[in-house]
């Protein structure tokens, strides 16, 4: 596996379900983050992890929970979801060094929320 | 809120003609600039970086940055029905969490018709 693999890429789920969004870089990178993207909306940052340490939440709603066991690896937790949050999930990857880090994008998860 | 600007689109053009992208952005300390492609369905995919005033060639890509006019544009030369896409700028910004991070426009929608 090259660059940054991400699964499911799709996944249907009720309202009351309980899934996870796994990420996985393969770049030796030591930040990985959370997008959300939504028809006709920026990409919308949720979660960012430098060196495994979480270091910006954008206000995201609880029912979305991150975890970032090591440096390579990214979950999304999901419980209790709503219609609204069916959208694209992206993690991206980068190497922080002193300017802002070129990010790599890994295919993408389609939720949809029923 | 620091903000970038682009022009939703779509933007048509004929194959083999010049294609003009354009992106404005808020912060005036923003120091690093991106152009993403992404195809229909598929994750953003880096295609250009500049980081100085002026212009940065890269093959049929041309990306300009004007930091007084708080303006980057990207040029596509010879436009190829594969350019088809739609093209998202990023610019870098210090998040409320004092650590730098990425701003995303809404993408312009290329056509290149044939």
């Amino acid at each position: 596996e090259t660059g940054v693999t991400q699964t499911p890429r799709h996944l249907v789920m009720g309202m009351t379900n309980k899934k996870s969004l796994k990420c996985e870089q393969h770049l030796g990178h030591n930040a990985m983050y959370w997008y959300k993207q939504s028809a006709k909306k920026p990409l919308e940052l949720m979660f960012v992890y430098s060196l495994e340490e979480r270091v910006e939440n954008n206000s995201v709603p609880s029912r979305f929970s991150p975890e970032c066991p090591n440096s390579s690896h990214l979950f999304l937790h999901l419980h209790t979801l709503q219609p609204e949050d069916s959208a694209l999930y992206l993690c991206a990857s980068s190497q922080v060094t002193s300017g802002t880090e070129t990010q790599y994008f890994g295919p993408g998860t389609r939720l949809l929320v029923l | 809120q620091k903000e970038v600007e682009q022009n939703s689109g779509p933007l048509s053009v004929p194959e083999g003609a010049i294609a003009s992208l354009n992106c404005t952005y808020s912060d005036r300390g923003s120091q690093s600039f991106f152009w993403y492609r992404q195809y229909s369905g598929k994750s953003p995919e880096l295609i250009m970086s500049i980081y100085s005033n002026g212009d940065k060639e890269d093959g049929r890509f041309t990306a300009q940055l004007n930091k007084a006019s708080q303006y980057v544009s990207l040029l596509i030369r010879d436009s190829q029905p594969s350019d088809s896409a739609t093209y998202l700028c990023a610019v870098n910004s210090i998040s409320n969490f004092g650590n730098e991070k990425l701003t995303f426009g809404t993408g312009t929608r290329l056509t290149i018709i044939p």
